[in-house]
């Protein structure tokens, strides 16, 4: 079965300053890769996703992500971050055998001024 | 319009009460999901149906019964509440059981007093 690791609970971050939340998945073949926000009180959206292809994906919102196999990784990053940006991140995996996404234990940024 | 919308909100309730969550997609999608998400925000699945036919059942107690009228509604139903089922509860859709790719509704907070 598929995990995933997200091994910062809570990262701050100034306004304007790059953001970089980390994301590793245990799986034995490609796994299709998420990121999701979300914000107070509110439901998931989807930031990005990695199926296949290109190893760096864009995403809403100024986001980006980086499959990178040898390491496992799927490390998500935002050149400037805003106030807005200040939320709940879940990494998540889907493995093509069991139909099901597995979620890591979420990354709480916080963004100051 | 919202894609996956979820009622109530929140409910508040006593323990051993009964009560429902309902939950609707207007995306077209042929797989719902039910989600638990617990205080520390960790994300759990619960059920998911596809074309109405229950396809992933969790280790979750049978106090809690989905049911989908239709591929568009799948509806959540506890009884005997108690004051472990305290929690968010997301609703989720996809295209496919095999499009890992899930838009999630608002959630709904149970709290059980």
């Amino acid at each position: 079965a598929q995990s995933v690791t997200q091994p910062d609970i809570h990262i701050t971050v100034s306004e304007g300053a790059s953001l970089e939340l980390r994301c590793n998945y245990s799986y034995g073949a490609t796994p299709y890769l998420f990121w999701y926000v979300q914000s107070p009180g509110q439901g998931l959206q989807l930031l990005l996703k990695y199926f296949s292809g290109d190893t760096l994906v864009q995403g809403i919102k100024g986001f980006e992500a980086e499959f990178k196999r040898s390491q496992s990784s799927f490390n998500l990053r935002k050149p400037s971050v805003h106030w807005s940006d200040a939320a709940e991140y879940f990494c998540a995996v889907g493995a093509s055998d069991d139909y099901k996404l597995s979620f890591g234990a979420g990354t709480t940024v916080t963004v100051r001024a | 319009d919202t894609a996956v919308s979820q009622t109530p909100k929140y409910l508040v309730t006593q323990m051993g009460n009964d009560k429902s969550i309902k939950c609707e997609q207007n995306l077209g999608h042929d797989t719902m999901y039910w989600y638990k998400q617990d205080s520390k925000k960790f994300l759990k699945i619960m059920f998911s149906y596809n074309n109405k036919e229950l396809i992933i059942n969790e280790t979750v107690p049978n106090r809690f019964s989905p049911k989908s009228p239709d591929k568009a509604h799948l509806n959540l139903h506890i009884n005997s509440l108690e004051l472990g089922d305290s929690a968010v509860y997301f609703c989720a859709s996809s295209l496919g059981l095999a499009t890992y790719e899930q838009y999630f509704g608002p959630g709904t907070r149970l709290t059980v007093t």
